[in-house]
């Protein structure tokens, strides 16, 4: 089945540790996304990738990065800069089709991160 | 600069009644798209609805229903026949012509459906 994986699950980060989350998807969408969720808050856009090997900053990119070598894969890295990583990270993907048209953002799962 | 907002951080509703959940935006861009999505306790968001700036009608999608107001730049959803199911967060977003691929998301309305 076509869809968006993001692994894993739950992710435990040690002070000072850069940690990678996957995110994979089999919908041979360009656009992939990583939204930063915190309790009770909206989707906060960290990085963006409208096509392969390109890639741009979202509204709260500082202490993480991104790389988009294959057009199926989009791993995210929580770096030690990210004073405050503890978080629901959720990825997603869009088809092509006009910018204000009806194609929507297809969503994975999400990976919970914890710092110890 | 876009922006959505969304005012009521958690609302109840009867199962069996209809529920509006309340979404303005903010945008310059001459035409846009507004998305729902619901997101359950689970945490994966489930898109719902979509409503295009210049749709003339209001989208429906089942018990879905957007009531799109132009000119207030108001898009609610709307609930009909609410379920237990449907209990979960709700999220508006937008995207616009002239913001790329980017999408902006408002802070979730947390709807309870009660038996």
């Amino acid at each position: 089945d076509g869809g968006i994986t993001q692994s894993p699950k739950y992710l435990f980060r040690k002070e000072g540790q850069n940690v990678t989350l996957s995110c994979e998807q089999n919908l041979n969408h360009d656009a992939m996304y990583w939204y930063r969720q915190d309790p009770g808050q909206g989707l906060r856009l960290i990085y963006y990738s409208q096509i392969v090997n390109d890639f741009q900053k979202g509204d709260i990119a500082e202490g993480y990065s991104v790389s988009r070598e294959k057009k199926e894969s989009f791993p995210l890295t929580v770096t030690s800069a990210q004073k405050n990583p503890t978080a629901f990270y959720l990825c997603a993907s869009r088809g092509g089709g006009l910018p204000s048209g009806r194609e929507t953002q297809y969503f994975g799962p999400g990976t919970r991160l914890l710092v110890l | 600069a876009q922006k959505i907002t969304q005012t009521q951080p958690g609302m109840f509703v009867q199962e069996k009644e209809a529920v509006t959940l309340d979404c303005t935006y903010d945008t310059s861009d001459p035409s846009y798209g507004l998305f729902w999505y619901k997101q359950p306790s689970s945490g994966e968001m489930i898109f719902l609805i979509y409503q295009g700036s210049y749709d003339q009608q209001n989208a429906t999608e089942g018990r879905y229903s957007l009531n799109f107001q132009k000119a207030r730049k108001s898009a609610n959803l709307v609930i009909s026949a609410s379920q237990l199911g449907d209990s979960a967060m709700y999220f508006c977003a937008m995207r616009g012509a002239n913001t790329g691929n980017q999408f902006y998301f408002g802070t979730g309305t947390s709807l309870t459906v009660i038996p």
